[in-house]
């Protein structure tokens, strides 16, 4: 079964840092670029973040460039979000999802970010 | 980059259908044919239901269908069931290495 699962999100203080996991399984996670997209409470899908193949490129929104870096690891199956400087803002569920025909084809359950005091 | 444009909600009895619009720019939706849309049910993931503006990945009934004319992409939901019941998103590609993925602002769809 192709499947993504988040882990890692939690209560962080603003200005604290975490680091989100994204294991997949069922696919080659090498054959398909990959992205995270959040979603505020109340409020609607907003794309965060995209990484290719090799990881030799990745592109962030505005909102997070210069906090927020993604990574990836092929051979474990695994892609990483580490969350540095957070704000209220960023408080959300964030999803990863798996990109096929610059559509977001399968995606993970979500791991939820709090940042608060 | 602004989201594209959507209804804030949309309604129908079951076995109707329900339209929804999804506006955007000569920049995203006008530039190109990977328009895609989402269905949510809160708490659970997103769900693909159409890609490349009107193809259905495996899996999603016919009731679903997908069109564009210049900056507005549409999707259809014909022969309304319970569980079409959902939030539903857009999603352009916009081409941009600043931006390069836009989503719509979302349509809660209710079925009557």
């Amino acid at each position: 079964e192709v499947q993504l699962v988040e882990s890692g999100g939690g209560l962080v203080q603003p200005g604290g840092s975490l680091r989100l996991s994204c294991e997949a399984s069922g696919f080659t996670l090498i054959n398909h670029w990959m992205h995270w997209v959040r979603q505020a409470p109340g409020k609607g899908l907003v794309w965060v973040s995209f990484i290719n193949n090799d990881g030799s490129r990745t592109i962030y929104a505005d909102s997070v460039k210069g906090r927020f870096t993604l990574s990836r690891d092929n051979a474990k199956n695994m892609v990483y979000l580490q969350m540095d400087s957070l704000r209220a803002e960023d408080t959300a569920v964030y999803y990863c999802v798996r990109d096929d025909k610059l559509s977001f084809d399968v995606w993970g359950q979500g791991t939820m970010v709090s940042v608060s005091s | 980059q602004s989201a594209l444009t959507q209804p804030p909600s949309a309604s129908g009895s079951p076995g109707q259908s329900v339209t929804i619009s999804c506006t955007g720019t000569s920049s995203d939706v006008g530039a190109y044919n990977y328009v895609s849309w989402y269905q949510h049910h809160p708490g659970k993931a997103p769900k693909l239901m159409i890609y490349e503006v009107s193809k259905r990945p495996s899996g999603v009934p016919d009731r679903f269908s997908g069109s564009k004319s210049g900056n507005t992409a549409s999707l259809t939901v014909s022969g309304l069931q319970a569980e079409d019941e959902a939030d539903y998103y857009c999603n352009s590609y916009a081409g941009s290495n600043n931006f390069p993925y836009v989503f719509g602002t979302g349509t809660k769809v209710t079925v009557l």
